[in-house]
């Protein structure tokens, strides 16, 4: 059973391109976490949203807690952008995580 | 910018064996997390850890887990008797608040190998 499911799993872009990315998940929660995976494996903390949208440079992050939806959206794609993107909901303390969605940019 | 170090970078131990992996969080952060991440799979949640105890645990946290804040200032994650399929990366984290509200900052992790 997964709490949270991604969509695509993987996505190639050109550079310069819009890339959305999909996040939806089955339990109640408090809130919802954007992460960037690093190829090296190193973990980054991209967004927290409890409601609403989020700005940080070229990425946004919008949530629907009615829908149980996420979308993290990346403006003028970058090669440097290339990582895996993963959503984690939080009930608490307690986290359930995403496949992940593996982004390659292509120049 | 402070940062979540974690040591050692990589472990290589026989099955059977205790391990101890070590974390320094940030130095003003409350909240504290273990994770692992199985080679191609996604991550997982082991256990919070807040005002030194237990906030919460996975069932993957069985009796073969345990954790400790010795000291002011590192976080531990024990193996009691590391199995094959322990063998994965394993992330701490931490946070200034509980993780509903605050962001978390993720250690550059402990690859473990089991042998």
């Amino acid at each position: 059973k997964n709490e949270v499911e991604q969509s695509p799993q993987n996505l190639t872009a050109q550079e310069g391109e819009f890339i959305t990315i999909n996040c939806s998940y089955s339990v109640g929660i408090s809130a919802l976490h954007w992460l960037q995976q690093h190829p090296g494996g190193g973990i980054v903390s991209l967004f927290m949203l409890s409601s609403g949208k989020k700005k940080h440079g070229r990425l946004i992050a919008t949530i629907n807690i009615q829908e149980k939806h996420s979308s993290l959206h990346i403006t003028a794609s970058h090669p440097r952008d290339s990582a895996v993107y993963i959503c984690a909901v939080t009930t608490g303390n307690q986290f359930y995580f995403g496949t992940g969605t593996s982004l390659t940019v292509i120049p | 910018e402070p940062e979540v170090t974690q040591t050692p970078s990589h472990q290589v131990t026989q099955m059977g064996q205790e391990v101890i992996l070590r974390c320094v969080p940030i130095s003003n952060h409350l909240y504290f997390y273990w994770y692992r991440q199985i080679l191609g799979q996604k991550v997982e949640f082991l256990v919070s850890f807040y005002n030194n105890e237990i906030s919460e645990k996975s069932e993957i946290f069985d009796d073969q887990f345990s954790v400790e804040r010795p000291d002011g200032s590192n976080f531990t994650l024990k193996i009691r008797s590391t199995k094959l399929e322990d063998s994965a990366m394993y992330f701490c984290a931490s946070s200034a608040g509980t993780a509903s509200y605050n962001e978390q900052f993720f250690g550059p992790g402990t690859r473990l190998t089991v042998l």
